[in-house]
């Protein structure tokens, strides 16, 4: 079974710059997550989909991060304009709607915004 | 919201020494409790997870997790590490509604030989 696919595995940009990351979650996997992990800290939830339907965007910083999952199935985050502080792991994680939902993680987007 | 307090952020250790990370969540109602570990460069994988049942939990890779509700905690053990099991693992919680998840700041492993 193919895991969860996520790329560019790395991205170096300047401030003010834009950046896309695009994730591919295990197959009929209905719940799809993006998580920030910034150096020395836990992942922080950015934002969960259900199916092509958002179901928490509550810690995401809308002036800057759009995401989108069209038709249920693989999605892209984007960072216009990054900042200094946007530098981190941009982690993608899906899991199946039901029963105690085990996530299943790529091995990430590592991000450096000079 | 819930929270995850990881008390360690490091944690040095002889090889074949036993070995405690602890973890302690907020919660008054029923949780489900995880342990994932991350390798360099990696993204996170299940170590071991508690649903309900026994409180002793075992994983993979020799470790064990035991769910004590009256202290809220969940520690991760492993009586003989390797240096392979270099990583860092984080204490992960799945509650308030609709497989939302919350993760500890993670402890870093560091098995010496």
């Amino acid at each position: 079974e193919a895991g969860v696919a996520q790329s560019p595995r790395y991205k170096i940009i300047e401030k003010r710059q834009s950046v896309a990351f695009w994730c591919n979650p295990i197959s009929g996997h209905a719940t799809l997550y993006w998580y920030q992990q910034i150096l020395g800290q836990g992942p922080k939830l950015l934002i969960q989909f259900q199916n092509n339907g958002v179901v928490d965007d509550s810690q995401l910083p809308k002036d800057r991060f759009s995401a989108e999952r069209l038709k249920g199935v693989d999605s892209t985050l984007k960072i216009q304009p990054a900042k200094l502080e946007d530098s981190a792991v941009y982690l993608c994680a899906s899991s199946l709607v039901t029963g105690a939902g085990e996530l299943f993680f790529g091995e990430g987007s590592r991000l450096t915004v000079l | 919201a819930q929270s995850v307090t990881q008390l360690d952020s490091q944690v040095p250790v002889f090889e074949e020494a036993p070995v405690e990370l602890r973890c302690n969540y907020s919660s008054s109602v029923s949780v489900y409790l995880f342990w994932y570990v991350q390798y360099p460069n990696q993204g996170l994988q299940l170590l071991l997870k508690y649903l309900s049942g026994s409180t002793l939990v075992k994983g993979i890779n020799g470790f064990e997790a035991e769910f004590n509700k009256s202290q809220t905690s969940f520690h991760l053990r492993k009586p003989s590490v390797h240096i392979s099991d270099t990583a860092e693992y984080f204490c992960a919680v799945l509650g308030g509604g609709f497989n939302k998840f919350y993760f500890g700041s993670g402890t870093k492993l560091n098995v010496k030989p």
